[in-house]
């Protein structure tokens, strides 16, 4: 079974920078692409970007866009985002999903989501 | 959000409901539909993939279809249990970004 196991929950600081993991396992990590979406609380699902494990490749959300970075280590099948200038607005779910299907924008896994809490 | 859902519906257990998602010609017009189900403290459950198919494990109670910009989502049997926020999802091509509907809340009354 496709499993995405993501870190732990993090508390930040307005301004600083947050990096999150999500490992794959159970499947070849290299040929999907691997999709980032967040949810603020009591908000919808909000996607931010991908990145292809194989190229390293990616495409961020205009909105995100100066502000994220998407990276891997494929000697480990792990997945990084990183979001910087963090502010309250930030504080959110975030999310690693994975095509149901190569090279379809459908999510049929997801990782557990990763709690980031913005606060002075 | 770019794709436009409506924000409630609601019937009774055992009836049909639809929810729809309207878009535009260089996301749904261009490219296929997802569907997504979230429970309450949980990460959203693919329903419907390519418009119209389902993954394994989920009933044949939902169906999905897309006509133009607009795709829907159909329940039907509602039971309890199916109360839910409901998304719809797609790539926007002229974007090269992937979005998601501002999502529908189910009650099933």
């Amino acid at each position: 079974q496709v499993q995405l196991v993501q870190s732990g929950a993090e508390v930040k600081k307005p301004g600083a920078s947050v990096k999150v993991s999500c490992e794959a396992s159970t499947y070849t990590f290299t040929d999907y692409y691997m999709h980032w979406v967040r949810q603020a609380p009591g908000q919808g699902l909000e996607w931010m970007g991908r990145i292809n494990p194989k190229s390293g490749g990616t495409n961020y959300a205009q909105k995100f866009q100066g502000r994220v970075t998407m990276t891997r280590d494929t000697s480990i099948s792990t997945a990084y985002m990183e979001l910087s200038r963090l502010t309250s607005d930030d504080t959110a779910v975030y999310y690693c999903a994975r095509a149901y299907i190569i090279g379809l924008y459908g999510f049929g896994y997801w990782g557990q989501g990763t709690l980031v809490t913005v606060s002075s | 959000s770019v794709l436009t859902q409506p924000p409630s519906v609601s019937a009774a257990p055992g009836q049909k409901v639809t929810i729809s998602c309207s878009g535009s010609s260089s996301n749904i017009g261009d490219n296929y539909v997802s569907w997504y189900q979230q429970l309450p403290g949980t990460a959203p459950k693919l329903l419907i993939y390519e418009n119209n198919k389902r993954p394994s494990g989920i009933p044949d109670r939902f169906s999905g279809s897309k006509s133009g910009t607009s795709a829907t989502l159909g329940i039907t049997g509602l039971q309890t249990g199916d109360e839910a926020d409901y998304y719809c999802g797609t790539w926007d091509s002229s974007l090269s970004a992937g979005m998601f509907g501002g999502g529908t809340k189910l009650t099933v009354l």
